[in-house]
């Protein structure tokens, strides 16, 4: 079946920009997740969403990232007056039970910010 | 705050072989320890996860162990094949270690 996708794919923004990054879930999967995975780092946590509510927003850099999940579908991560420290791979992930953070995660390929 | 650290941070080993990588976590009350594979472009994928109920697991030629009082868990794989290349992670919950490229030797 249809894993979790991501889009865009690869985004180039020059400093200063608005973006938002979109995540579409596994269907029915309750919880969601975005991660920042620096180049040759392990992916950091941002943001949990358990349906639509946000759960643990503690790892958002600063106040120029926002995560939405409105319907507790489909999810959007946006960053405001983007900077070239927020340039990094964009990580989403589902997992199908709302039991916290302790359960089976599915990635999405990410989406690579390039900020100029 | 949680903190997940993981060694080594390269790895080669001939085909055949097997090879070991550990990593320990600093928060007492994890319960959960995943441990992903990562390849060019790709997210990452699960491969074996264990519980804090649990001391080892083993799924084909992977294995995990975990020693909850040292806190620390390590990943195993014997007779690695090339397509075992990639980078791989521990994560303690959400809390990921900082990866290990593993590289096989033909």
């Amino acid at each position: 079946g249809a894993g979790v996708s991501q889009s865009p794919r690869y985004k180039v923004a020059k400093r200063g920009q608005d973006v938002a990054l979109r995540c579409d879930p596994i269907s029915g999967h309750v919880s969601l997740f975005w991660y920042q995975q620096a180049l040759g780092q392990g992916p950091e946590f941002l943001t949990y969403f358990q349906n639509e509510a946000q759960l643990d927003k503690s790892g958002l850099p600063s106040d120029r990232f926002f995560a939405e999940r409105p319907e507790g579908s489909v999810s959007t991560l946006k960053i405001q007056r983007t900077q070239q420290e927020d340039s990094a791979v964009y990580l989403c992930a589902s997992s199908l039970i709302s039991a916290g953070t302790g359960n089976e995660q599915y990635f999405g390929p990410g989406t690579r910010l390039t900020v100029t | 705050g949680e903190n997940v650290e993981q060694h080594p941070s390269t790895l080669s080993v001939q085909e055949g072989d097997s090879a070991v990588i550990k990593c320990t976590y600093s928060d007492s009350a994890s319960n959960y320890f995943p441990w992903y594979k990562q390849e060019l472009g790709k997210g990452p994928q699960l491969i074996i996860d264990i519980r804090s109920n649990v001391g080892e697991k083993k799924d084909q030629r992977i294995a995990v162990t975990l020693n909850k009082t040292a806190k620390h868990f390590s990943l195993h794989i014997t007779e690695t094949q090339p397509e075992d290349s990639a980078v791989y992670f521990c994560a303690a919950g959400i809390i990921f270690g900082s990866g290990t490229r593993l590289s096989i030797r033909p």
